[in-house]
């Protein structure tokens, strides 16, 4: 079974702070994606990494496969409250699911 | 490109009713759309992958008679939730994988269900 361990799952920082949310895994996923999530709403695809050691960079937040596709992370700098949600991250596998993370929950404090 | 809505956003029924959530995708056709649950504060929890012409594939624990999908064509899937008891009151989520793509999934903004 595959599965993905996102962490850390709460963070609260002051606005203008760095900070990094990982997801890692011992198996191989042929895609990461990240989403973030609002209250009431449904998840917002951010970014989709598909190449091990690839680096994408969305703004303030960059994105990065592991070389051997088993992790990733997400990079936030100088976060704003407008960051603030829940960060999801979901690793593609071979019967077409993703497999998610348990989420982190970043709240930015103005 | 990319977008996906769902019908309707919130719904409040009595026990022992049944509730119809529809799912379509507007701009891209999806032969594969999943339903999702999702409990307050927690990730996301996979029912059902809907597959269009086909049965739907149910995860361990999900009652297929209970939460029925129709995927009748490549731009709507719909979930019935059939007498529906207050312990399935939560917020249902659906996505839709774009034909042809990766493994990227497109999210509905989100059904609230509650039932009395």
């Amino acid at each position: 079974t595959q599965l993905l361990e996102q962490s850390p799952q709460f963070l609260s920082i002051q606005e203008g702070e760095n900070l990094t949310v990982y997801c890692n895994s011992s198996s191989v996923f042929s895609s990461l994606q990240w989403y973030r999530q609002e209250p009431g709403e449904g998840p917002v695809l951010l970014v989709t990494v598909v190449t091990g050691g690839e680096v994408k960079k969305l703004k303030r937040l960059t994105f990065q496969f592991g070389d051997a596709r088993k992790d990733s992370s997400l990079h936030i700098t100088a976060a704003q409250p407008g960051d603030t949600g829940l960060y999801l991250c979901a690793g593609g596998s071979v019967s077409g699911k993703l497999i998610f993370g348990q989420g982190t929950t970043l709240q930015v404090k103005p | 490109g990319a977008v996906v809505s769902q019908h309707p956003s919130w719904v409040i029924c009595k026990s022992g009713t049944s509730v119809k959530i529809e799912c379509r995708s507007l701009d891209f056709q999806a032969t594969t759309m999943f339903w999702y649950r999702q409990f307050p504060k927690q990730s996301l929890m996979l029912m059902a992958t809907s597959n269009e012409g086909s049965k739907a594939t149910y995860e361990q624990g999900v009652e297929k008679d209970k939460f029925l999908i129709n995927h009748a064509s490549l731009t709507l899937s719909t979930l019935t939730v059939t007498s529906a008891h207050p312990e399935d009151s939560s917020f249902y989520i659906c996505s839709a994988r774009r034909d042809g793509a990766t493994d990227t999934q497109y999210f509905g903004p989100g059904t609230r269900l509650t039932v009395l």
